[in-house]
């Protein structure tokens, strides 16, 4: 199985400033086809998880722009170039290249 | 409008036979290119995807639990069923249903839809 690991566990951020989230993966992601199948998912503190990047970088419908995800081969990072307070919750990373599919352990992301 | 809705118990005894079922709403597994996932969150915990069926009903497993899962589709009544034998406290989670589409590669783009999840306490 692929291993997806995320770091940091914990993420304390201030208001309006950045934060950036890595996920590593324990072999590469680049399927047959060319492109890399990871996702990454936000869940807000009692909801569901919600779907945030698809395909390492293209953000999903109604996403706000301030969220970018980037990366190549085994590493990869999610991004928020100014965390707002509705941003805190806890951040996955999955991988989709490979059966079977693996989540990354989850980042938490809360206010100084 | 596409919303996925998971139903069943919500407590089960060790050893029991859990049977899940995700109502779906706003498309349909017989529509070419569709698939529905489970994923699994115990309290606390990291997600954990279990199954995968596609439109063709072709059907992907956890290899960790894959003898004791089963997922089915029923297109007429819209709806995608799991179901896991031997039930074992460690089984506690909320479990979610969710829809992929995919994409001109026909390869799919998991998960932009989920339930909103249905929590199953294993206890006797």
């Amino acid at each position: 199985d692929v291993v997806m690991t995320q770091s940091p566990l914990s993420l304390p951020v201030t208001l309006g400033q950045p934060a950036s989230i890595s996920c590593r993966s324990s072999q590469s992601l680049v399927y047959s086809d060319g492109n890399i199948y990871v996702n990454w998912f936000q869940q807000r503190p009692g909801q569901s998880p919600r779907r945030l990047i698809y395909k390492v970088s293209n953000r999903d419908s109604g996403v706000p722009e301030r969220f970018s995800g980037s990366g190549s081969g085994t590493d990869f990072t999610l991004k928020i170039s100014r965390v707002e307070a509705e941003d805190v919750g806890v951040y996955y990373c999955m991988q989709g290249t490979h059966w079977p599919l693996t989540f990354g352990g989850g980042t938490k992301v809360e206010i100084k | 409008q596409i919303t996925l809705k998971e139903s069943g118990p919500t407590l089960v005894k060790p050893t029991q036979t859990l049977t899940l079922t995700c109502t779906l709403s706003g498309f349909s597994l017989s529509t070419r290119g569709v698939g529905v996932g489970w994923i699994r969150q115990s309290p606390g915990k990291a997600l954990e995807w279990l199954a995968f069926i596609y439109w063709d009903d072709d059907k992907r497993y956890s290899p960790s639990l894959k003898r004791r899962l089963t997922i089915t589709k029923d297109t007429s009544k819209n709806q995608v069923v799991l179901t896991m034998t031997n039930m074992d406290p460690v089984d506690t989670a909320t479990y979610y249903c969710a829809h992929s589409i995919e994409d001109y590669n026909n390869r799919p783009n998991y998960f932009d839809y989920w339930g909103r999840g249905t929590l199953v306490t294993v206890s006797s």
